[in-house]
């Protein structure tokens, strides 16, 4: 059983350029959360997506937006990249029912660096 | 708004000796708590939670239990091991819905032999 899967693992952009990040979610599971954790930092949620609708967003930027695939998987895209978006960006899944609140399962992330 | 505070690390400890790395919360209502682990090179784990006051998670060793009175979750093991070498996460989602997590900053724990 495959678990949350995210591409690229590395990737490397100038300021002023576009990202897209992808996501698969662990089999079964049909909620995406994007998190995005700054070197030495606890993650910080993003945005979450369930049912391909956007359902709660942090204190992030429009540059950053999302969308969800009827499979369940999901891309993450920041605009306008700015120096303060390099960071791990952080994928995780879950089931949306209430039982499994909060267990998250997580990818290994994408490191974004931006120049 | 929510947040958390988890103490500074690293945490450095020998073999077999007694951890306890503290949380404290901030949250309006009853949050469900949470500890994750990162292990060097992997992605974040579960590793144990608790969804109301007095509850206990536990996991591989490791429990902490969730405390009102003072908004606290702190993680303990009797006995640590090199394995356990990671960074350890608190965070707290509010209850109900598919509610977002909040993390703490971190604390890295180095086990030594």
């Amino acid at each position: 059983d495959a678990g949350v899967t995210q591409s690229p693992t590395h990737l490397i952009k100038t300021r002023g350029q576009q990202v897209t990040l992808r996501c698969s979610p662990k089999s079964g599971h049909d909620t995406v959360s994007w998190y995005q954790q700054a070197l030495g930092q606890g993650p910080q949620f993003i945005f979450q997506y369930y049912e391909e609708e956007e359902r709660q967003r942090g204190n992030f930027p429009d540059r950053f937006s999302g969308h969800q695939f009827p499979n369940y998987s999901s891309e993450l895209n920041v605009n306008a990249l700015l120096l303060g978006d390099s960071a791990l960006y952080l994928c995780a899944s879950s089931l949306g029912d209430l039982n499994s609140i909060g267990e998250l399962f997580f990818g290994e992330g994408s490191r974004l660096t931006v120049l | 708004g929510n947040s958390v505070t988890q103490m500074e690390g690293p945490v450095t400890l020998s073999e077999e000796a007694f951890l306890t790395i503290n949380c404290t919360y901030t949250a309006t209502g009853y949050p469900s708590l949470f500890w994750y682990v990162q292990y060097p090179g992997e992605g974040l784990q579960l590793l144990l939670k608790a969804t109301k006051a007095d509850d206990k998670g536990s996991n591989k060793g490791f429990e902490a239990t969730y405390r009102k009175e003072t908004t606290s979750f702190h993680l303990e093991k009797g006995s640590v091991q090199v394995s356990d070498s990671a960074v350890y996460f608190c965070a707290l989602t509010p209850r109900g819905g598919r509610r977002a997590l909040t993390f703490g900053s971190g604390t890295r724990l180095q086990v030594q032999p």
